[in-house]
């Protein structure tokens, strides 16, 4: 089975601060996604890596920045921290860029900003 | 644009009664589609996929059909437990992109009673 493993399932930041949220999956997937998820809004996607320093903007990008230095490691960055970010946060991967393919998440990190 | 509805919760029903979620979808080509569940505190499970047309979907009881016809892919159960309780989304794969990004719906919450 594939694992995707969010660092933190639970995080308190204050505003200003800079923070890390990363993700590791363990099946050698190529593409990696993050999302947030908030109330009546649905998952709406961050950002995605199709390729080891690839990345390209989803959704709401603003506020955000990412980075893949490894293929197994995909760490989403609040650069400074706002309340408006506090969500659930989670990060998905899938094996190919091939039409079609699922994805498969982490538990995901429920991130408050103070 | 391609895009999924589905059908606005909460959804509450009895133990071992019959579910029906209906989602209905736009895309251009021919997207896979897929129904996610979410337990209360975990991330997002594949519970099944389609992917062509006529398609049929089955895991854990529950079972979705691919109509292009209709451009349906209803989700159904003939008999609930308390245990599928949960957050269940409809997604499709997103036929105009790279990476294999997904476009979800809103998710519907289904409550089950003992």
């Amino acid at each position: 089975d594939v694992k995707v493993t969010q660092s933190s399932r639970y995080l308190v930041k204050r505003t200003g601060e800079k923070v890390f949220l990363e993700c590791v999956q363990d099946m050698d997937h190529e593409n990696m996604f993050w999302y947030r998820q908030d109330p009546g809004l649905g998952l709406r996607l961050i950002y995605f890596s199709y390729d080891v320093k690839m990345k390209e903007k989803g959704d709401i990008p603003e506020g955000y920045s990412v980075s893949r230095e490894k293929k197994e490691r995909f760490s989403l960055i609040l650069e400074s921290a706002s309340t408006n970010q506090t969500s659930m946060y989670l990060c998905a991967s899938s094996l190919t860029s091939r039409v079609g393919q699922p994805q498969h998440f982490g538990d995901g990190t429920r991130l408050s900003i103070l | 644009g391609n895009s999924v509805t589905q059908m606005e919760g909460p959804v509450t029903l009895s133990e071992e009664a019959f579910l029906t979620i209906n989602c209905t979808y736009t895309a251009t080509g021919y997207p896979s589609l897929f129904w996610y569940v979410q337990y209360p505190g975990e991330g997002l499970q594949l519970l099944l996929k389609a992917t062509k047309a006529d398609d049929k979907g089955s895991n854990k009881g529950f079972e979705a059909t691919y109509r292009k016809e209709t451009t349906s892919f209803h989700l159904e159960k003939g008999s609930v437990q308390v245990s599928d309780s949960a957050v269940y989304f409809c997604a499709l794969s997103d036929p105009d992109s790279s990476a294999s990004k997904i476009i979800f719906g809103s998710g519907t919450r289904l409550s089950i009673r003992p």
